[in-house]
């Protein structure tokens, strides 16, 4: 079974200061690891996978697969990050997507 | 290009009743899936379609039943609907291939609101 786990539903971080998202995961197999973003009355949107290894509008995230971790860091927040934020795994050659319970990001001005 | 469009975006049913939604994916995909989201579950996926044939499957029960046609249009049944069966319906759409181990970004589109009194 596969399963992801964000043990944050709610985080607040003031402004400038760093985030961390955190992500764990459960599946047998290899992974693809993703991270999906929702902006306030806006559509899911894939913010960032772990295979691309891109930093996307300044966040980043690594796969440890020792860690079973796939947390999402920013060094300086900002504003426009607010959000709702969902880790998401999927099975290599599957498109079924299991996400996790979402951490709603919230940056203090 | 248009993104994945999703009609309708608001309806109000009663119990027991039936409800059709249907997406239409961006050109070209081929593949397109469901998700349900609730406050209470979150997201969890209904299953997926590839070249008009169901290639996965969620865990919900036989009430939830969906299709694909030739266009690459998608459309997702729920019949004798309960109260719990309120939520939001998502289609996403993606460029994979029909071979395994090939799969692409998905899209999501805004939805179908769906609530059962």
């Amino acid at each position: 079974a596969q399963r992801v786990t964000q043990p944050e539903k709610l985080l607040s971080v003031f402004k400038g200061a760093p985030v961390e998202l955190k992500c764990n995961y459960s599946y047998s197999g290899s992974p693809e690891l993703f991270w999906y973003v929702q902006y306030s009355r806006q559509r899911l949107q894939l913010l960032l996978r772990h295979i691309s290894r891109e930093s996307i509008k300044g966040f980043t995230a690594d796969l440890n697969k020792g860690e079973t971790s796939f947390h999402l860091k920013k060094p300086f927040a900002q504003e426009e990050d607010s959000a709702m934020y969902y880790c998401a795994l999927r099975g290599f050659g599957n498109e079924k997507l299991t996400f996790g319970t979402g951490t709603r990001l919230t940056i203090i001005p | 290009k248009a993104g994945v469009t999703q009609t309708p975006r608001y309806l109000i049913k009663t119990r027991g009743q039936q409800v059709t939604l249907s997406c239409s994916p961006i050109s070209g995909h081929r593949s397109v899936s469901w998700y349900q989201q609730t406050p209470g579950q979150g997201l969890q996926f209904l299953f997926e379609y590839f070249s008009e044939t169901q290639r996965n499957k969620g865990n919900f029960p036989g009430r939830f039943s969906g299709r694909q046609f030739s266009n690459s249009r998608s459309e997702m049944n729920v019949s004798t609907l309960e109260l719990g069966d309120s939520a939001l319906y998502l289609c996403a759409s993606s460029s994979s291939a029909g071979s395994a181990g090939v799969t692409g970004e998905l899209f999501f589109g805004e939805g179908s609101r769906l609530t059962v009194l």
